[in-house]
């Protein structure tokens, strides 16, 4: 199986700071990788797809970079909306794996 | 609205035994394909299966192969995970997810449910 690897595990931050999450993949997955938000008790929701693809709706300030092992999620100007628990993911081979989550908190 | 509602979760012994469901609408389920995907207390996500649109191509995740078997009906716009010789280490709220592009099984899991807890214990 693919071993999805996120860094840091959490992250304290301020509103309108910048933070970068990253993950890597035990092997190159192209550019298979996708990002997700969870908040506290409720279902994850797709920020992401295809490496660096926003999907509509989500805001501008979210941005997604990398291919093969090594992957970036990039919030610009955070949002006090925007604390919550990312995970990547890769669907290059089966099993989906997912990264074991970056919480980010208010600092 | 595009929604799915999951149902059928609760409290199982070990060794037991259980049906979920997920209520699709919204949206036109028989041509999407769809996921069941879980998280344990406090843990980080776990995938467990995939179906495409027309029951063609099924998938699971290690842990649950044997075990666990996916379904549809898209008539009645619903999919259906049968667990069995259920083990603690199943305990989790199960999220159905629908797959991104229409026609493909793709692992990008664009809408979620609210999920449904199972327990082992």
């Amino acid at each position: 199986d693919i071993q999805m690897t996120q860094s840091p595990s959490s992250l304290s931050a301020s509103v309108g700071d910048r933070v970068t999450i990253t993950c890597q993949a035990s092997q190159d997955i192209s550019k298979y990788l996708n990002w997700y938000q969870q908040k506290p008790g409720k279902a994850p929701t797709l920020l992401i797809y295809d490496a660096s693809n926003l999907r509509t709706g989500v805001p501008s300030r979210f941005s997604g970079g990398g291919s093969k092992t090594d992957f970036t999620l990039t919030i610009n100007g955070l949002q006090p909306e925007d604390f919550a628990t990312f995970y990547c993911q890769q669907f290059d081979k089966l099993p989906y794996t997912f990264g074991q989550g970056t919480k980010l908190e208010i600092k | 609205e595009v929604q799915l509602a999951e149902s059928g979760g609760g409290l199982v012994k070990p060794g037991g035994s259980l049906r979920l469901s997920c209520a699709a609408s919204g949206f036109s389920f028989s041509t999407y394909s769809m996921n069941w995907v879980r998280q344990a207390p406090g843990k980080g996500l776990d995938w467990v299966a995939a179906i495409s649109s027309r029951s063609d191509y099924i998938y699971y995740g290690d842990s649950v192969k044997g075990r666990f078997i996916i379904s549809r009906d898209n008539a009645k716009n619903s999919l259906f995970l049968d667990m069995t010789s259920l083990r603690a280490e199943d305990t989790a709220v199960y999220y159905c997810a629908r797959d991104l592009v229409v026609g493909a099984t793709r692992g990008t899991f664009d809408v979620w449910g609210q999920g449904t807890l199972v327990s082992v214990s």
